[in-house]
């Protein structure tokens, strides 16, 4: 079984700081993401990676930066943490074959992160 | 940009009675559509996944339609029952996954 593994549950940080959301995936998954989930908002797409040492935009990046220095590890990077990014932080990952390939994508069970 | 609509946000049913949740996309130009279970403060399980070139996926008491052409899924769940509460989320993969805002299921015992 594919195992996605945030390394946090519940992260509380203060407003200005720095913060690291870490991701690990054990199946030597190519593709990577970075999801917010909100009340009545659903989920979107912050950014995603293709492959180490490359990432793409996803629906609402700003504020927000990522890192993929290894194939298992995708790291989520708020430059300058704010009240607004306050959420729940999921991951997921992808082995995708050809276009129309029928991989499920496979998540982890998310960070609950609050700015104060 | 892929809009993804789901209908309704909230739904309780007895014990037993069937469930029938919708999801309507803007774009038909999809890979595949996909069903996703979340419990609270949980992750997202994929329940089904449907390539855009099929109808139709089953598994179990679950089955999940594809009408490509006019934007729809529909997902049954058979005989419901008390652990089958959730919050229950699809997903149209173009060339990322836009997903529903979710549909919340409370079956009483």
């Amino acid at each position: 079984d594919v195992k996605v593994t945030q390394s946090s549950r519940y992260l509380v940080k203060r407003t200005g700081e720095k913060v690291f959301l870490e991701c690990v995936q054990d199946m030597d998954h190519e593709n990577m993401f970075w999801y917010r989930q909100d009340p009545g908002l659903g989920l979107r797409l912050i950014y995603f990676s293709y492959d180490v040492k490359m990432k793409e935009k996803g629906d609402i990046p700003e504020g927000y930066s990522v890192s993929r220095e290894k194939k298992e590890r995708f790291s989520l990077i708020l430059e300058s943490a704010s009240t607004n990014q306050t959420s729940m932080y999921l991951c997921a990952s992808i082995n995708p074959g050809t276009a129309g390939s029928n991989q499920p994508q496979h998540f982890g069970d998310g960070t609950r992160l609050s700015i104060l | 940009k892929q809009e993804v609509t789901q209908i309704p946000a909230a739904l309780s049913v007895p014990e037993g009675e069937n469930l029938v949740l919708n999801c309507s996309f803007t774009d038909s130009a999809i890979y595949n559509l996909q069903w996703f279970r979340q419990d609270p403060g949980k992750g997202l399980t994929s329940l089904l996944l449907i390539q855009s070139s099929q109808r139709e996926q089953t598994s179990g008491r679950l089955n999940a339609s594809l009408d490509k052409s006019s934007g729809r899924s529909t997902l049954y769940i058979a005989a419901s029952q008390p652990g089958d509460s959730a919050t229950y989320l699809c997903a149209v993969h173009d060339y990322k996954l836009s997903f529903g805002a979710g549909t919340t299921v409370t079956v009483r015992a």
